[in-house]
């Protein structure tokens, strides 16, 4: 059972353009959500993270927003840069300590120049 | 601060035979998930150990164990291998939990192939 679901393997998207990577969940315990980007070759590394108090968290180019009675996130990258081309694994857990991050299938995103 | 390291980064093995994977964690990092990553499955969680105590256990069979020693280092171990346990063995460290809103920092990962 996936609990969390990437439903688009890729993405390609327009240098300058914004870039939306979404994310849907299923079990309503998890209230820690978290965004990954990983380039081939290399370990994911962590992006932006959101608590479930909050709908909107921002870190310079990117944006995740949080909608709770949807069960869905998404990412924003605005705007979007070649470098930014890698996969995107959305992850999430609840606040207990020990609960294990459950990962998405994640999201190939390419920007084209 | 050096990042979380694992060896070997590549490893051929063949069916039956068994494998052991190395992860040292960030200095000062207590616990240490091992996750298996395989096209279309994404990141599967196999364990989390924290202080040396396995804390959390996903869905796999019994043929992969691991452990972690007082220095927090930690091994996972796959014996008798099947063709389907080639994947990209990725580990990552914490301060405190593998959940909640602690981190996890990621090593480059050990790539497994089974022939």
């Amino acid at each position: 059972d996936q609990q969390v679901k990437q439903n688009s393997p890729s993405l390609s998207v327009q240098e300058g353009r914004i870039s939306i990577l979404n994310c849907d969940y299923t079990n309503s315990m998890f209230d820690y959500f978290l965004w990954y980007k990983k380039y081939p070759a290399e370990g994911p590394t962590f992006l932006i993270s959101i608590s479930s108090i909050k709908d909107k968290n921002e870190d310079g180019r990117f944006t995740v927003f949080l909608n709770k009675s949807a069960k869905h996130l998404s990412l924003h990258i605005v705007p979007s840069q070649p470098g930014d081309s890698a996969v995107y694994f959305c992850a999430a857990s609840g606040q207990g300590s020990g609960d294990k991050l459950t990962f998405g299938t994640g999201t190939r995103l390419a920007v084209r120049p | 601060k050096a990042g979380v390291t694992q060896t070997p980064r590549y490893l051929i093995k063949t069916r039956g035979q068994q494998v052991t994977l190395s992860c040292s964690p960030i200095s000062g990092h207590r616990s240490v998930s091992w996750y298996q990553q395989t096209p279309g499955q994404g990141l599967q969680f196999l364990f989390e150990y924290f202080s040396e105590t396995q804390r959390n256990k996903g869905n796999f069979p019994g043929r992969f164990s691991g452990r972690q020693f007082s220095n927090s280092r930690s091994e996972m171990n796959v014996s008798t291998l099947e063709l389907g346990d080639s994947a990209l063995y990725l580990c990552a460290s914490s301060f405190s939990a593998a959940g909640g809103s602690d981190t996890q920092y990621f090593g480059p990962g050990t790539r497994l192939t089974v022939l």
